[in-house]
């Protein structure tokens, strides 16, 4: 199975500031067909999962655009450019490129 | 408006069955994979499994964990996927979702506990 590994796992930001999460696969994402399945999802507090950026850097629909994704192969990197309250919550980056679907650890994001 | 609504979970003994179901609306469920994936009370997320379309021959896959125990299909008419979890174990103890079309449900909570 692919690892996810996430740092940090903890990221005290102050609002209107940015935040950054990097993930890490233990093989390249890439699939055979040329795409990327690497997402990023974020959890608020006692929500369901929801998806933020699909295919490394397209943000899903109604995802604020201080939202964005980037990397390629094994090495991605989610960025809050300006941290609202709303951002609160865990993020996981989510790999789909190979069965089983495989997540990080999880990077709780919440306010100083 | 993309609506996926999980039910039919609850408290189980080990041993025991359950099959959950998730009613899809807001777009082709036909044409859609869907998953499942669980997550433990402070836990991070565990895909669970998936079926594709009937274009691709309603295919599944398991995680390692659930082979075997689990099964997901599908009612195309009813826009609905199920998942039915046989020999339950305590570490099955989890909020479900169903996901697909990049969309995620509510959970529905199964407690597998004597």
């Amino acid at each position: 199975d692919i690892v996810m590994t996430q740092t940090p796992l903890s990221s005290p930001v102050t609002l209107g500031q940015p935040a950054s999460i990097s993930c890490r696969s233990s093989q390249s994402l890439v699939h055979s067909d040329g795409n990327t399945y690497l997402s990023w999802l974020q959890q608020r507090p006692g929500q369901p999962p929801r998806l933020l950026i699909y295919k490394i850097s397209n943000r899903f629909s109604g995802v604020p655009d201080r939202f964005s994704g980037s990397g390629a192969g094994t090495d991605f990197t989610l960025k809050i450019s300006r941290v609202e309250a709303e951002d609160v919550g865990v993020y996981y980056c989510m790999q789909a490129t190979q069965f089983p679907w495989t997540f990080g650890q999880g990077t709780k994001v919440e306010i100083k | 408006e993309v609506q996926l609504v999980e039910s039919g979970g609850g408290l189980v003994q080990p041993g025991g069955s359950l099959k959950l179901s998730c009613a899809a609306s807001g777009f082709t469920f036909s044409g859609s994979a869907m998953h499942w994936v669980r997550q433990a009370s402070g836990k991070g997320l565990e895909w669970v499994g998936r079926i594709r379309s009937k274009a691709n021959s309603y295919a599944t896959a398991y995680a390692a964990s659930v082979k075997g125990r689990f099964t997901i299909s599908r009612d195309d008419s009813k826009n609905t996927a199920y998942l039915q979890m046989n020999s339950l174990k305590t570490e099955d103890t989890a909020v479900y979702y169903c996901t697909g079309n990049y969309y995620w449900g509510q959970g529905t909570l199964v407690t597998v506990s004597s």
